[in-house]
């Protein structure tokens, strides 16, 4: 079974400056995807930014990035240029494509970030 | 504009009485979701439709059924809520294809059930 650990319950940032956030994998298989998936207070989950396993350049879009580490099984968020609208609870998410697979989103327990002003 | 709904938004329940969640999309995408988010905690999919088949997950409890009567609408009926039932319940729903990259999921906003 797929496991997804986000280390950092909560973190705050600064307006208009940069943040990471933390998640680390566990799965034997080879064939998979990873999301980081944003609900802000009160409103519907939505899709931030997403790496297929086999690519090796880091996805990114916007002021958000992601530092894919495949063999440490890392999958790291970067918010460039923080805005108040991105205070929201994240969450990293791994869905896995090879045999078996299900489209099954397994996710973490979420970073709940704070941008200040 | 083309989206998740979801009804009601709030539902309180008593102990042990049937209810019934609801969802409805507007994206005609062929699989749709259930999550179960207990609070401070990540969603966890309970079970899924591709197309007309139903997928259950191993670990979802046999409180919880589903039915899909087309394609637009999927329902949640938890026959004997129990107190460890009151969560927020997340529709989603994605467009997939075999051997294709997975679609992005769509989530509903959520319906918020108290069981007292």
């Amino acid at each position: 079974a797929q496991t997804v650990t986000q280390s950092q319950p909560e973190m705050s940032v600064q307006e208009a400056e940069t943040v990471t956030l933390s998640c680390t994998y566990d799965t034997s298989e080879n064939n998979y995807y990873l999301f980081w998936y944003k609900q802000p207070p009160s409103r519907q989950m939505i899709l931030v930014i997403r790496q297929e396993a086999y690519k090796q350049q880091n996805a990114t879009e916007n002021r958000f990035s992601v530092n894919f580490q495949k063999a440490a099984k890392s999958f790291s968020l970067k918010i460039s240029d923080s805005q108040l609208g991105d205070t929201a609870m994240y969450f990293c998410a791994f869905m896995n494509r090879g045999r078996g697979s299900n489209y099954k989103l397994t996710f973490g327990k979420g970073t709940l970030l704070t941008v200040n002003p | 504009d083309a989206m998740v709904i979801q009804n009601p938004r709030y539902q309180v329940t008593q102990f042990g009485k049937p209810v019934t969640l609801s969802c409805s999309q507007t994206l005609n995408h062929n699989v749709m979701y259930w999550y179960q988010q207990k609070s401070s905690q990540a969603p966890k999919l309970l079970f899924h439709y591709y197309d007309k088949d139903f997928n259950n997950e191993a670990d979802t409890p046999d409180n919880f059924q589903s039915r899909r009567p087309n394609t637009s609408f999927c329902f949640l009926d938890i026959r004997s809520p129990g107190l460890g039932d009151a969560a927020m319940y997340l529709c989603a729903t994605s467009r997939e294809g075999a051997g294709t990259a997975p679609d992005e999921q769509f989530f509903g906003p959520g319906t918020r059930l108290t069981v007292l």
